[in-house]
């Protein structure tokens, strides 16, 4: 079975500048989830989405950030524009069906997001 | 959520068991306790889950205590591909949240 894709693996980029994510669910996967992720700590929530509706975006900071889910399966994350901190890993996570009690998330990769 | 406490880092020796604890004293009935793992430069990868009762699979057994208020993830045979950051974390409700802590920096050493 494929995993979570994600691309690119890297970035750099300077501040102001704005960037984007993509993401590929596994195939079949409900929910898709972006979370970002600095040096030493563990991953925060971003964003969570069911099929194409966005579930929860409270910690998304929406004044420079924005995801969409279009037709329910890729995902693109943009940032714009970027500031030093946001540089981070932005992981996104896929999994079958929130209403089920027990629902493992599979991760991707990661982008590992550089700002100068 | 409750939130959990984990130790910063630790050391195992290759063969040996790892035995990790998370602290979660304010669990409520309904919260299941998740351990996930992050290797180095991969995302987080699921370990086990358990609300009660002890549980095992194949790469880990999950010991939580009568109250609820700790548990501990074991890694019997620890090998150096085991080096990773563990995160206990407690989930309840709807929307399948994880809340991640810092986690336990496992160092398994030859």
């Amino acid at each position: 079975e494929a995993g979570v894709a994600q691309s690119p693996r890297y970035k750099i980029i300077e501040k102001r500048q704005s960037v984007a994510f993509w993401c590929n669910p596994i195939s079949g996967h409900a929910t898709l989830y972006w979370y970002q992720q600095i040096l030493g700590q563990g991953p925060k929530l971003l964003i969570q989405f069911q099929n194409n509706g966005v579930v929860d975006d409270s910690q998304l900071p929406k004044d420079r950030f924005s995801a969409e889910r279009l037709k329910g399966v890729d995902s693109t994350l943009k940032i714009q524009p970027a500031k030093l901190e946001d540089s981070a890993v932005y992981l996104c996570a896929s999994s079958l069906d929130p209403q089920v009690k027990f629902n493992e998330q599979f991760f991707g990769p990661g982008t590992r997001l550089t700002v100068l | 959520d409750a939130k959990t406490t984990q130790p910063p880092s630790m050391d195992c020796a290759e063969g040996r068991a790892a035995n990790l604890p998370c602290n979660h004293s304010t669990i409520s009935g309904n919260e299941y306790v998740y351990w996930y793992r992050q290797i180095h430069s991969q995302g987080p990868q699921y370990i086990i889950h358990g609300l009660k009762n002890n549980e095992t699979n194949e790469m880990a057994s999950l010991i939580i205590t009568e109250d609820r208020k700790s548990s501990t993830l074991i890694l019997p045979h620890a090998t150096l591909r085991d080096t990773a950051v563990y995160y206990c974390i407690v989930r309840g409700g709807a929307g399948n949240m994880l809340t991640f802590g810092g986690g336990t920096r496992l160092m398994v050493k030859p």
